[in-house]
């Protein structure tokens, strides 16, 4: 079925460790996003891609890093791995124009760093 | 800027009555407005959204919101809870032509027999 697909689905991560996410979507969409969420703090945007080859910060980008590989493609890397990057990340992706606007979300990836 | 405020973390209604949670939108430019629903370890769900047309929006499940420009309000409401309705959720807001969606802090709803 066409959507967004994120991978691992879980992973626990010593501190100090790397990773990244992978996220696809097959919508043909221009933006795409990446959020974490922690309990009463709702979904925080990390980072975001506007269109292919561009990427901003949203509210919490410390500790990130992206890339916009292609249209479809969009990673979120963890450097160096520590426990207050403890969440759940979705990717997202959203198309353009009124009709196309809202966002197809993955399925979340559950982060655990010891 | 845009920005998302949800009044009330959590809220609890009883099976079959009004079910009202409230979102309020800062915006400097027309704003496109969404619910999400958000079940126990499951992604987001779009509700319903808002993007200019109708201000009383239905959505899926028997929800409906109202875009309220004179209050930047769009508060999400079922006449009738349903046990079904347990949830988490999440009002969001993309300013129009904009690209940069930014959610709320979502609202606990929980449902009593």
């Amino acid at each position: 079925n066409a959507g967004v697909t994120q991978t691992p689905k879980f992973q626990v991560l010593k501190t100090g460790q790397s990773m990244t996410l992978q996220c696809a979507q097959d919508m043909n969409h221009n933006s795409m996003y990446w959020y974490r969420q922690d309990p009463g703090m709702g979904l925080r945007l990390i980072y975001y891609s506007a269109s292919e080859g561009t990427t901003d910060k949203g509210e919490v980008p410390n500790g990130y890093n992206v890339s916009r590989l292609n249209k479809r493609e969009f990673s979120l890397r963890l450097e160096s791995a520590a426990p207050s990057q403890t969440s759940v990340y979705f990717c997202a992706s959203t198309g353009t124009g009124p009709m196309n606007t809202e966002a197809f979300f993955g399925q979340g990836t559950r982060l655990t760093v010891v | 800027a845009q920005s998302v405020t949800q009044l009330g973390s959590h809220v609890s209604v009883s099976e079959g009555a009004l079910v009202l949670l409230r979102c309020n939108y800062s915006s400097s430019v027309p704003p496109y407005l969404f619910w999400y629903v958000q079940y126990p370890n499951q992604g987001l769900q779009l509700l319903l959204k808002y993007t200019s047309a109708a201000t009383l929006v239905k959505g899926i499940n028997g929800f409906e919101a109202e875009f309220k420009k004179s209050e930047t309000s769009f508060h999400l409401t079922k006449p009738s809870a349903h046990m079904s309705d347990a949830a988490e959720y999440f009002c969001a807001v993309l300013a129009g032509g904009g690209n940069k969606l930014t959610f709320g802090t979502g609202t606990q709803l929980k449902v009593e027999l």
